[in-house]
């Protein structure tokens, strides 16, 4: 069985500080798949980041940046200076190697606050 | 532009009642979910389907029922069986082609009993 584990369940700073969301994951398949998605009040899942288990490369993107190692099988997401509109609730989520027929496992989500 | 529509996007039930939620997607993927999010617990998969006329349940599929007659559209029926529907409901689509496939999510339906 699948398994992602986000022990934040809610995380508050001050903008333009640093935060990093943690994931942790749980899998038996050899080949899988990490996805970060942003939800904010409006309710939609918007995709942030795809990475394949054969790919430990940590991957920036402008303030974001994610962190991936499998010795750990952790998935962790920083911001960097954060900003009010990154407040929202991040999902961290694993598909396994069956070609997604059967969806995404979802951890139960970090509700991030960034204060002015 | 492709993408997943979700109808209605409130919806309130009476106790008792069978509502049926939306899902529409123009993007030829053949794999299709649903998932329910409460506060605090994520999102949990009610019921997929890799192909029409095929699906499986999820994790939660009790008091669920689905229907895949059409690759575009993926219904989900809310039946006086769930008895705590008041959730977030949202549908997604990917491709089931081995390989990194992606996930389309709607903006999905907020069910209320009253």
């Amino acid at each position: 069985a699948q398994k992602v584990t986000q022990a934040q369940t809610e995380i508050s700073v001050v903008e333009k500080e640093d935060v990093t969301l943690d994931c942790v994951y749980e899998t038996r398949d050899t080949t899988y798949y990490l996805f970060w998605y942003k939800q904010p009040p409006s309710g939609e899942l918007v995709f942030l980041i795809r990475r394949n288990s054969f790919d430990e490369q940590n991957e920036i993107s402008g303030r974001y940046s994610w962190n991936f190692q499998k010795s750990t099988s952790s998935f962790n997401f920083t911001i960097t200076a954060s900003q009010v509109v990154d407040s929202a609730v991040y999902f961290c989520a694993l598909r396994g190697s069956g070609g997604g027929a059967d969806g995404l496992t979802f951890g139960k989500g970090t509700h991030l606050i960034i204060q002015p | 532009d492709g993408g997943i529509t979700q109808s209605p996007k409130y919806l309130f039930r009476k106790e008792g009642q069978n509502v049926t939620l939306s899902c529409e997607q123009n993007l030829n993927h053949d794999a299709m979910y649903w998932y329910r999010q409460d506060p605090g617990q994520g999102l949990r998969l009610i019921y997929y389907s890799q192909i029409v006329n095929d699906f499986q349940k999820g994790d939660i599929a009790e008091g669920y029922s689905v229907s895949r007659e059409k690759k575009e559209s993926f219904p989900l029926t809310v039946t006086s069986a769930q008895k705590n529907p008041t959730a977030f409901y949202l549908c997604a689509s990917s491709t089931t082609r081995s390989g990194p496939g992606g996930y389309t999510f709607g903006s999905g339906t907020r069910l209320t009993v009253v």
